[in-house]
């Protein structure tokens, strides 16, 4: 199965910076990959699939670029509400798995 | 708009089955083309695919789990069912039911999920 490797672990920045968070996996997974954030007490939130196209209502602040095995999420200008923890995940096949997640937090 | 709801135990001993069922509300699990399906989420293991199914045929499972997991539907109450024998603490996550879509164009993401219900496992 692939392994999602997501980078850093914990990301500290303040509101108005740009975030960069990254997502290798262990053998090409094409485009196929998405980006989810989560909440305390939340489900997952389709934020990104297929690499890049924003999921439906989310803000274009919001961006995912990358293909094989190199993945990047970027949000452009941090809000309040954008302090959570986000995941990767492929699609290539079955089994589809989710990388361990990236814990963004106010500095 | 979507729903989707798990129901089941809290609490389940260790060796014995977790069963857990998904409501959808607000669309037709036999009535449209995606995959319905389970995740679960511990902070060991993070977030893990259990299985996904088509109502009509196809179903996957994670091979970890293949041996201990059924997924089965019941299209006349529009829910589906996770049944997971012989636990252990290893076992003890949130679960979330979740849809995502069945051709190749979105098959695997997964954009929408239930609340999700955490199941301990313990004697």
């Amino acid at each position: 199965e692939v392994v999602l490797t997501q980078s850093p672990a914990t990301l500290s920045l303040s509101p108005g910076e740009r975030a960069t968070l990254s997502c290798r996996a262990s053998q090409s997974v094409s485009s196929y990959l998405a980006w989810y954030q989560q909440k305390p007490g939340q489900a997952p939130r389709l934020l990104i699939y297929d690499a890049s196209n924003r999921a439906t209502g989310v803000p274009a602040r919001f961006s995912g670029s990358g293909s094989g095995t190199d993945f990047t999420l970027t949000i452009s200008s941090l809000e309040p509400e954008d302090f959570a923890v986000y995941f990767c995940q492929h699609r290539s096949n079955w089994p589809v798995t989710f990388g361990q997640g990236t814990k963004l937090e106010i500095k | 708009q979507l729903q989707m709801q798990e129901s089941g135990p809290g609490l389940v001993k260790p060796s014995e089955t977790l069963s857990l069922t998904c409501t959808v509300s607000g669309g037709s699990i036999s009535g449209s083309t995606y995959y319905w399906g389970w995740i679960r989420q511990s902070p060991g293991k993070g977030l893990e695919w259990i299985g996904s199914f088509y109502y009509s045929g196809s179903t996957y499972y994670n091979p970890s789990l293949k041996s201990r997991v059924t997924i089965s539907v019941d299209t006349s109450k529009n829910h589906f069912s996770l049944k997971l024998g012989s636990v252990t603490a290893a076992d003890t996550a949130v679960y979330y039911c979740a849809r995502s879509g069945f051709w190749s164009a979105d098959v695997g993401i997964f954009d929408s999920w239930g609340q999700g219900t955490l199941v301990t496992v313990s004697s």
